[in-house]
């Protein structure tokens, strides 16, 4: 079973500045498989981004997504105050990552 | 719009079995896959199993194996979630969501179980 880490649990950010997320898998994993969800407090998580790279409809071009056989990496360019959240990876049809906290500094 | 709407959530003894359901609208029911993914109270997300559009292919993470099964309902555009022999760790909301080729595009608000005596 492929299992996934997420680092750093949690990012402390202040809004304008860069975040750089990270999804480490233990084997390699198929560019087409590796998803980011996002995840906002009492609601359901939103798909940001699939196929590692490919932005999902309506999401905002400071999220991108990079990577690929046992690296991946989530990055939204300059922060907006509707962006702090908990951020997951996923490889498709299994494992979700434990989770990033991005939170305002 | 595409929907997803769970229900069946509650509190239930430890042993105890609900069924979870989960309305589909607004899209081609029989040409997706559907998930079922849950969350417990203050952790991650897990994902919990799936079905193919067709309802032949299903898979479950290991900790569920044997006690809850997914199935479909093409005439009621719904999908199930059997869970029997329940335990306090599956206490979580459980959410609902479309496949749609290698992404979860949508999801359903999800629905509170409760394993407790």
């Amino acid at each position: 079973e492929i299992v996934l880490t997420q680092s750093p649990g949690t990012l402390s950010l202040s809004p304008g500045e860069r975040a750089t997320l990270s999804c480490r898998a233990s084997q390699s994993v198929p560019s087409t498989d590796l998803a980011w969800y996002q995840q906002k407090p009492g609601q359901a998580p939103r798909l940001l981004i699939y196929g590692a790279s490919t932005r999902a409809t309506g999401i905002p071009d400071r999220f991108s997504g990079s990577g690929s056989g046992t690296d991946f990496t989530l990055t939204i360019s300059r922060l907006e105050p509707e962006d702090f959240a908990v951020f997951y990876c996923q490889r498709h049809g299994t494992t979700f990552g434990g989770g990033t906290e991005v939170e305002i500094k | 719009e595409v929907q997803l709407v769970e229900s069946g959530g509650g509190l239930v003894q430890p042993g105890g079995s609900l069924r979870l359901s989960c309305a589909a609208s607004g899209f081609t029911f029989g040409s997706h896959w559907m998930t079922w993914v849950r969350q417990a109270p203050g952790k991650g997300l897990e994902w919990v199993a799936h079905i193919s559009q067709d309802g032949s292919g299903k898979d479950y993470v290991d900790s569920v194996k044997g006690r809850f099964t997914i199935s479909r309902d093409h005439a009621k555009n719904s999908v199930f979630l059997q869970m029997n022999t329940l335990r306090a760790e599956d206490t979580a909301v459980y959410y609902c969501a479309r496949d749609n080729t290698y992404q979860l595009d949508y999801w359903g608000q999800g629905t509170l179980v409760t394993v407790s005596s």
